[in-house]
């Protein structure tokens, strides 16, 4: 079984800083991971997702994301924010297998609060 | 334009009543998913269908029922028997020929008892 680790509940930064939300997995097969946001009441969008090949990995909205298997991580970047950055932000990890193991399991969240 | 509707997107129930969320796609997608999404909690599943006729529980299935007539269709019930139901309902579609297992959401439904 798969499980998904946000290490932040809640990210406040400024305009124009960079920021970076955290996600740690957990599996005992190969992954692919994602990324969605969810602006308040709506569903989510996908931001960006790992697959194969390069470890690091670029979304909408400039966006970006690093895969690091020895770490078991995939940390989603933005060099400068923005107020419309604003939003909840999912990690999520499906597993290589067939049956339950190709369902989506998501992380708890991390709520990133641009300030002016 | 090819979604997911899901419709009411408010709704209020008193204690005791059955209420059912509807979730309608056009997207010619064979699997569908519905999550509960509750504040800090992050997304749960609670039922799946890979294909229409069938489907599986989720992790939280308890207290809710679904049907799977038409691919397009993919209904959520949620019972009488469901303890705590006020929560935010997603429904979401996956092409399984897509392996990636990469989901398209709707819009959600919130669901307050009163």
């Amino acid at each position: 079984a798969q499980s998904v680790t946000q290490l932040d509940s809640q990210v406040p930064v400024f305009e124009e800083a960079p920021v970076e939300l955290r996600c740690n997995y957990s599996s005992s097969v190969s992954v692919y991971l994602f990324w969605y946001v969810q602006y308040p009441n709506q569903g989510l969008q996908l931001l960006l997702k790992y697959l194969s090949g390069s470890t690091l990995v670029k979304g909408i909205n400039g966006f970006e994301a690093e895969f690091n298997k020895s770490q078991t991580s995939f940390h989603l970047r933005k060099p400068s924010v923005h107020i419309s950055d604003t939003a909840e932000y999912f990690c999520a990890v499906r597993g290589l297998g067939g049956g339950s193991q190709g369902n989506l399991i998501f992380g708890k969240g991390t709520k990133l609060s641009v300030k002016p | 334009d090819g979604g997911i509707t899901q419709s009411p997107k408010y709704l209020f129930r008193k204690e005791g009543q059955n209420v059912t969320l509807s979730c309608e796609q056009n997207l010619n997608h064979d699997a569908m998913y519905w999550y509960r999404q509750d504040p800090g909690q992050g997304l749960r599943l609670i039922y799946y269908s890979q294909i229409v006729n069938d489907f599986q529980k989720g992790d939280i299935a308890e207290g809710y029922s679904v049907s799977r007539e038409k691919k397009e269709s993919f209904p959520l019930t949620v019972t009488s028997a469901q303890k705590n139901p006020t929560a935010f309902y997603l429904c979401a579609s996956r092409y399984p020929g897509q392996n990636t297992g990469e989901l398209f959401f709707g819009e959600g439904s919130r669901l307050t008892v009163l």
